[in-house]
């Protein structure tokens, strides 16, 4: 069983502070992580993708992503009350993963608190 | 560039009765795929298709049927709705699943479907 997991919160931070979301994964051969993040009533977006070791940013984001720990995170620094929505990770893990290319975790639920 | 669209954005229908959701993208994009999300459930994938005419089933495709006659256009059926099918769909759209950088995966603006 192919598994993406995330804390499902809800994760509440101060507004300007780091929210930190982090994801697991069971599959080493796992190529392409994702975040994506879904307001309430909307359908999932894009925030960030990263396929290499490291840390990447892009404005506020960062995704950070550990293959030998098998874990994959966002910070999201100087938090907006805009920001409070469910964070989606999903994990590519295509041919291995049967009839699911991208596997998604449930989500956590971020808070911002003004 | 209207990027990826689904139609109808709210449906309300009765046990029994036929469904049918559509999905369309601009981006000529080979993969598209439909999913499902349920409180407790996350995303849940019903059925995707890598090309027009080739489709395959995702986690949970009892009770829908898919069709890809052109690229762009990727609807959903169900042939008998029942209560359990009340759900938010949501469409999707990739370049391909194969790995970076083309698997990012795009979703439209979802429908909102209830079976009474």
């Amino acid at each position: 069983q192919k598994e993406v997991e995330q804390n499902s919160g809800p994760l509440s931070v101060p507004e300007g502070a780091i929210a930190s979301l982090n994801c697991t994964y069971s599959d080493r051969g796992s190529q392409s992580f994702f975040w994506y993040r879904q307001y309430s009533g909307k359908s999932p977006e894009l925030i960030m993708f990263i396929y290499s070791n490291g840390d990447k940013e892009d404005g506020r984001f960062t995704a950070q992503l550990n293959k030998a720990s098998q874990y994959v995170s966002l910070l999201i620094r100087d938090s907006q009350p805009s920001d409070s929505a469910t964070y989606l990770c999903a994990v590519n893990i295509y041919p291995r993963s049967g009839n699911t290319p991208l596997v998604f975790g449930k989500g956590t639920r971020l808070s911002v608190i003004a | 560039d209207a990027g990826i669209t689904q139609s109808p954005r709210y449906k309300i229908t009765e046990t029994g009765r036929q469904v049918t959701l559509m999905c369309h993208q601009t981006w000529s994009h080979s993969y598209m795929f439909w999913y499902r999300q349920d409180l407790g459930h996350g995303l849940r994938l019903i059925y995707y298709s890598a090309a027009a005419d080739i489709t395959d089933k995702g986690e949970v495709p009892d009770g829908y049927v898919v069709s890809r006659s052109k690229t762009e256009n990727f609807p959903l059926t169900l042939e008998s709705a029942t209560r359990s099918q009340t759900s938010v769909y949501f469409c999707a759209s990739s370049e391909s699943v194969a790995g970076p950088p083309t698997d990012t995966q795009y979703f439209g603006p979802g429908t909102r479907l209830t079976v009474l």
